[in-house]
């Protein structure tokens, strides 16, 4: 059971780049979220989404883009890349009532 | 928004020692409980227990219990008989287990277990 997968693990981007980190999910979960990780810091949400089709800002949106492609699939752009994004990116899932939220393994981001 | 506080940034423990981890945190919200997380060096993070806010007991999952006192906002997190491999940082994050709110993390405590 993959649980959730994130990709790419590890990425350098120059500034002024673009990307997208990709998240998906096996676990029919409706709920997934995006989390950024500063070095020796606590989580903080970037974007949420609580069902296909929805998605809402976090605590740090700015900088950001999201799309809950279907239910599996919650992707994370960065239009612009800034050397203040460099930080480890968490992807997250949870379903009603499961008292649990699934982490992926987390992708390391440097902006240079 | 919400205000998480893990009041203690590092801890050094004696290995099999029993250790307490407090997180209080402060929602207008009576459904939510609370959610503890590790995430050890290699950085994944690992759910560890989740207490309801309506539970009557308090949670407990193996050498892991919470002390959660509602009124008081707060659910601190005991680890009995602590191991080298309890070394971690340790997260909460209050919320319900309804699975669509923002889950929101406490800074952290860094857990350092001394052999």
């Amino acid at each position: 059971n993959a649980g959730v997968t994130q990709t790419p693990k590890f990425q350098v981007l120059k500034t002024g780049q673009s990307m997208t980190l990709q998240c998906a999910q096996d676990m029919n979960h409706n709920s997934m979220y995006w989390y950024r990780q500063d070095p020796g810091m606590g989580l903080r949400l970037i974007y949420y989404s609580a069902s296909e089709g929805t998605t809402d800002k976090g605590e740090v949106p700015n900088g950001y883009n999201v799309s809950r492609l279907n239910k599996r699939e919650f992707s994370l752009r960065l239009e612009s890349a800034a050397p203040s994004q460099t930080s480890v990116y968490f992807c997250a899932s949870t379903e009603q009532g499961s008292g649990t939220i699934y982490f992926g393994e987390g992708s390391w981001l440097t902006v240079v | 928004a919400q205000k998480i506080t893990q009041t203690q940034p590092g801890m050094f423990v004696q290995e099999k020692e029993a250790v307490t981890l407090d997180c209080t945190y402060d929602t207008s919200d009576p459904s939510y409980g609370l959610f503890w997380y590790k995430q050890p060096s290699s950085g994944e993070m690992i759910f560890l227990i989740y207490q309801g806010s309506y539970d009557q007991q308090n949670a407990t999952e193996g050498r892991y219990s919470l002390n959660f006192q509602k009124a008081r906002k707060s659910a601190n997190l005991v680890i009995s008989a602590s191991q080298l491999g309890d070394s971690a940082m340790y997260f909460c994050a209050p919320g319900t287990n309804f699975g669509n709110e923002k889950l929101t993390f406490g800074t952290g405590t860094r857990l350092t277990i001394i052999p």
